[in-house]
């Protein structure tokens, strides 16, 4: 079956500008993780979806960063007045359920802020 | 929070040979330690699991070991094949008093494997 997909793979945009991000999980799976990874680093836990609510933000880095998860299916990653660190690699990842533990990554969009 | 620490950081083998990547993390409420294998501007793949009421789980030329008193983890691969260079990333997560998963990941560093044919 299809696994978890997101879009776009690549974006390029100035420092000040706001980028979305989607990602689409794997059918069915209700829970939601994005993870940014910087690179020769591992993945590092931004937000956790549940549903539709977010069950767990702890891990945003300030509140230019902000996602949603309006039907429980598709997230999008919001990232306002973008800075140049902010610039890494965003996984989105599913898992089955909040009592599923294995978590199945999307392959990323690579976010250049120049 | 919870801390994971991984080494090597990089790990030469000669193909067929075996690898060892060694985990220790600090909060001894985690209990699910998953390894992915990540290519060079690919996904992060699942290739195995272990949750801490095991202390070692196989799958064909892969094995993960749990020693929960020391709160380390270990994944070994033997018979290693060209194929098998990458980065690989251990993690471990926290479960609920319900039994599901707490949710987060937390990700070692990362270790690049290197078969040399």
């Amino acid at each position: 079956g299809a696994g978890v997909s997101q879009t776009p793979s690549n974006k390029v945009t100035e420092k000040g500008k706001y980028v979305e991000l989607r990602c689409d999980p794997i059918s069915g799976h209700t829970a939601l993780y994005w993870y940014r990874q910087s690179l020769g680093q591992g993945p590092e836990f931004l937000i956790y979806f549940q549903g539709t609510g977010a069950a767990d933000d702890s891990g945003l880095p300030n509140d230019r960063f902000f996602a949603v998860r309006p039907e429980g299916s598709v997230s999008t990653l919001k990232i306002q007045r973008t800075e140049r660190g902010d610039s890494a690699v965003y996984l989105c990842a599913s898992s089955l359920s909040s009592s599923s533990y294995e978590q199945y990554f999307g392959p990323g969009t690579r976010l250049t802020v120049t | 929070g919870e801390n994971v620490e991984q080494h090597p950081s990089t790990l030469s083998v000669q193909e067929g040979d075996s690898a060892v990547i060694k985990c220790t993390y600090s909060d001894s409420a985690s209990n699910y330690f998953p390894w992915y294998k990540q290519e060079l501007g690919k996904r992060p793949q699942l290739i195995i699991d272990i949750r801490s009421n095991v202390g070692e789980k196989k799958d064909q030329r892969i094995a993960v070991t749990l020693n929960k008193t020391a709160k380390h983890f270990s994944l070994h691969i033997t018979e290693t094949q060209p194929e098998d260079s990458a980065v690989y990333f251990c993690a471990a997560s926290k479960g609920t008093s319900y039994g599901g998963s707490q949710g987060n990941l937390i990700f070692g560093k990362g270790t690049k494997l290197s078969v040399k044919p």
